[in-house]
């Protein structure tokens, strides 16, 4: 089975822009959480979706959001990019409703990079 | 404080030495996971646990839900051990419940 992709692996954006981040799940993985990993803060959980619904969110500005697909792909939004944005974002799926309660499959991360 | 705390932060060992680090944490919690990331951020999933003892190979985890710890333990450290190995949490109750919050991560680097 393919692994968890992400697109694109490395993205370079300016202040005030907005991006887009992509995740394909393992085939069959319906939840999909997305987690964002800094020097400073380290990894932080942005937000879980489940059949196409938000189940969960962490303590993010309303800048940040997702959406998931009828084929469990997810994409993860962010707008007026701030400096502080830079980060490594991960996804990681995981089998049908366990979400971050059960064994969680990461990607390889998009960076992002803020100028 | 942070919900979830790891130590050591760093951890220098040679190899074939028993390495183990440590994990508490201060919130109810349905089960914990531990995770290992190398240079270039891939990261991998070890344990998931919500009781006990589980083992992988070299690596054993532990938990101890009544006193809120965790510990991650290797036998016989290799030099491709050496990564970030980071606990993370899953809430169990209030307005977190379900939300992992991980550990600072532990730097571990083992010499041959």
């Amino acid at each position: 089975k393919a692994g968890v992709t992400q697109t694109p692996r490395y993205l370079i954006k300016t202040r005030g822009q907005q991006v887009t981040l992509s995740c394909s799940p393992i085939s069959g993985h319906r939840s999909v959480s997305w987690y964002q990993q800094t020097p400073g803060q380290g990894l932080q959980f942005l937000f879980e979706y489940f059949s196409e619904t938000q189940r969960n969110k962490g303590n993010f500005p309303g800048r940040f959001s997702g959406r998931q697909f009828s084929n469990s792909r997810s994409e993860m939004n962010v707008s007026t990019l701030e400096l502080g944005d830079s980060a490594l974002y991960l996804c990681a799926s995981s089998l049908a409703g366990g979400g971050p309660r059960a064994e969680q499959f990461f990607g390889p991360g998009t960076r992002l990079t803020v100028l | 404080k942070n919900e979830v705390e790891q130590s050591p932060q760093n951890l220098t060992a040679q190899e074939g030495e028993f390495i183990t680090i440590n994990c508490s944490y201060s919130v109810g919690i349905s089960a914990l996971h531990w995770l290992q990331q190398h240079p270039g951020g891939g990261i991998v999933s070890l344990f998931m646990l919500s009781s006990g003892k589980k083992k992988h190979g070299r690596l054993i985890a532990t938990i101890n839900i009544q006193e809120k710890h965790s510990s991650l333990h290797i036998t016989a450290s290799h030099p491709r051990d050496s990564a970030v190995y980071i606990c993370a949490a899953v809430n169990a109750g209030g307005t977190s419940y379900g939300k992992l919050t991980f550990g600072q991560g532990t730097i571990l680097t083992v010499h041959p």
